[in-house]
């Protein structure tokens, strides 16, 4: 049963345009999504994160969204640069992250220069 | 200073041997997981300690698997009679949560890769 689904298992986006990372989720329970990125060896490291009382969450070129009717969330990087190449992976949780988080599969982002 | 560290980043071992994996957790946090990230899946949860005392345990997959933190700083997964399908790359991660309101970031190590032959 998978509780946090990519559907996407891989991107390629040009440099300089936006990269759109896509997320669904089934568990109404998950209050907490992040997302985390992960170069090969490597443990992931925490990207951006977005709580349930919220539909946007902006950091520099990274911004969440959050689409709680439909359980889906994305991720939006513009402008893609090419060290953003790396496996991506969304994560849920409940009370605000502090308890296990369950991942999707990832789906790896390639910019191509 | 420093991050989450494992040890041995590569374990290879025969089925049916017995295993064990550390963790270093960065210094004062109080919070450590431990996952299990299989090919082409994204880091599976198996357990998680607060302090010294694991608050879940319910992705470990069956007795043969157990993880101890007994200072409340250093973990061990232990892992008896390994099987093929234990190989995996085991992920640790450390917090600060504390329980309140706000997200503390899990920090994550660099794994340690478990090849059972």
């Amino acid at each position: 049963d998978q509780q946090v689904k990519q559907n996407s298992p891989s991107l390629s986006v040009q440099e300089g345009r936006i990269s759109i990372l896509n997320c669904d989720y089934t568990n109404s329970m998950f209050d907490y999504f992040l997302w985390y990125k992960k170069y090969p060896a490597e443990g992931p490291t925490f990207l951006i994160s977005i709580s349930s009382i919220k539909d946007k969450n902006e950091d520099g070129r990274f911004t969440v969204f959050l689409n709680k009717s439909a359980k889906h969330l994305s991720l939006h990087i513009v402008p893609s640069q090419p060290g953003d190449s790396a496996v991506y992976f969304c994560a849920a949780s409940s009370n605000f992250g502090n308890e296990k988080l369950t991942f999707g599969t990832g789906t790896r982002l390639t910019i191509i220069p | 200073g420093a991050g989450v560290s494992q040890t041995p980043s590569n374990k290879v071992t025969e089925k049916g041997k017995y295993v064990e994996l550390r963790c270093d957790p960065i210094s004062g946090h109080t919070a450590l997981y431990w996952y299990r990230q299989s090919l082409g899946q994204g880091p599976e949860f198996l357990i998680y300690f607060q302090g010294t005392g694991a608050a879940d345990d319910s992705g470990l997959p069956n007795d043969r698997f157990f993880a101890v933190r007994p200072e409340g700083s250093v973990s061990t997964l232990k892992i008896q009679r390994t099987e093929r399908g234990d190989s995996a790359v085991y992920l640790c991660a450390s917090s600060n949560a504390l329980g309140l309101a706000e997200y503390n970031e899990q920090f994550f190590g660099p794994g340690t890769r478990l090849t059972v032959l």
